[in-house]
């Protein structure tokens, strides 16, 4: 059980788009919808952006948006602000009853 | 709405147990959960290590399972984490959250930071 792949960083201007890859295997992200993404600012704790892939939870702008295509999923974040800097870690069901998290992104706003 | 707070020892001596708490308010933990525990190493990623469910079953990282152990307290409505053996490696932030059936964690708790060293 490896963790998933994602770049460490990724930049981009206020109002530009910016989207952040998710890489796993036929054995995780390939095979269930079970993929969500996660917001961490420096000090606090995860929050809860999208599940299922691309399901927003209420209160989460709709600004957020996520994808997959085969072993690869995506978190996309459109009109980019100050407070969307943070670290984003997306998540995936692996089978046997275990869960596998991806080894974050680094989001600046330049 | 749930709340979720971690307790416990920050520091750990090598070779010793860690031994975490996560109290659980506004819900109760006889509801159909999965209360699961994830840690980040300083400055890494995070890594799920393990869960229960209402009933007691438990879910482990296979790269874990010899050394943990994850229990619940209905009286306290309460669950813990034991990591057996520890080493340098196990320094971490500890998180405590709620996975519902619907297979997302939320929410999630603040956190508590365990160092392990002499």
């Amino acid at each position: 059980q490896s963790a998933l792949t994602q770049p460490a960083s990724v930049s981009g201007s206020p109002g530009q788009s910016i989207t952040i890859s998710c890489t796993g295997t036929s054995s995780d992200v390939g095979s269930y919808n079970l993929v969500s993404w996660y917001q961490q600012h420096p000090g606090k704790a995860p929050k809860l952006m999208i599940y299922e892939i691309n399901k927003r939870p209420s209160g989460i702008s709709n600004r957020f948006s996520g994808s997959r295509s085969g072993n690869t999923a995506s978190l996309t974040i459109s009109g980019l602000q100050a407070e969307d800097e943070a670290d984003y870690f997306c998540c995936s069901y692996a089978g046997g009853s275990t869960w596998v998290f991806g080894t974050g992104t680094k989001v600046t706003v330049l | 709405q749930v709340q979720l707070q971690e307790s416990g020892p920050g520091l750990v001596k090598p070779s010793g147990t860690l031994s975490l708490t996560c109290a659980v308010s506004g819900g109760s933990i006889s509801s159909t959960n999965w209360w699961t525990w994830v840690r980040q190493p300083p400055g890494k990623g995070l890594e799920w290590i393990g869960e229960i469910y209402h009933s007691g079953n438990t879910n482990y990282n296979p790269s874990l399972r010899s050394r943990v152990t994850i229990s619940l307290d209905k009286s306290k409505n309460q669950f813990s984490l034991k990591v057996s053996t520890v080493t340098a490696a196990d320094t971490a932030v500890y998180y405590c959250a709620r996975r519902p059936v619907t297979n997302w964690f939320d929410p999630w708790g603040q956190g508590t930071l365990v160092t392990v060293s002499s």
